[in-house]
């Protein structure tokens, strides 16, 4: 079976602009839940969909938004980037809604703010 | 969510067994624990979960007191490739899938 999918690996976005994320689930599972990782903020968590329905949101400024599609797979969006965006960007997903199941990350999109 | 404590790095020599304590002195009746590990630019991957007393799989066994208030993760006969961060979870199975990471324990295995 297929792991988590992110596209693309790697981006390098200027200040002001806005980007888009991809996520790919495991085929079956329906949670999508993303994270932001930093050197200095540690792992954080942004959002949670489920069947295409936001069911949990970190603590994030209203610039990062998602969604979910019919399919499962997820987007991201941050717009208006600052240089604190930079940052690696990680998806997971779950086949079940409980916190008890396990989640399956993706291996991330490195975007980096100049 | 309760908080967890771990320390911050632990080194250890290949072939040896690791134990990485937790501590989540407010743990809730009806929290889990989980230990995530992640390698360098990579996504945490799970190790193992567990409730009470003791969980074991192919990777690691995990030994949870009665009072719950600490967890200790162990990995036998470490290898190199077992450098990593290691992150310890409490979460209440709530409907939801927010995880919390900590700062993580850094364990750095020499040959």
């Amino acid at each position: 079976k297929a792991g988590v999918t992110q596209t693309p690996r790697y981006l390098i976005k200027t200040r002001g602009q806005q980007v888009t994320l991809s996520c790919s689930p495991i085929s079956g599972h329906r949670s999508v839940s993303w994270y932001q990782q930093t050197p200095g903020q540690g792992l954080q968590f942004l959002f949670e969909y489920f069947s295409e329905t936001q069911r949990n949101k970190g603590n994030f400024p209203g610039r990062f938004s998602g969604r979910q599609f019919s399919n499962s797979r997820s987007e991201m969006n941050v717009s208006t980037l600052e240089l604190g965006d930079s940052a690696l960007y990680l998806c997971a997903s779950s086949p079940g809604v409980d916190w008890s199941y396990e989640q399956y990350f993706g291996p991330g999109t490195r975007l980096t703010v100049t | 969510l309760a908080k967890t404590t771990q320390p911050i790095s632990m080194d250890s020599y290949e072939g040896q067994e690791v134990n990485i304590t937790c501590s989540h002195n407010n743990i809730a009746t009806n929290d889990y624990i989980t230990w995530y590990q992640q390698f360098p630019s990579q996504g945490p991957r799970f190790i193992i979960q567990g409730y009470k007393t003791k969980v074991t799989n192919e990777v690691a066994s995990l030994f949870i007191p009665a009072d719950r208030k600490s967890s200790t993760l162990s990995l036998p006969r470490v290898s190199l490739s077992d450098t990593a961060v290691y992150y310890c979870l409490v979460g209440e199975n709530t409907g939801f899938q927010k995880l919390v990471f900590g700062t993580g324990t850094r364990l750095l295995v020499s040959p």
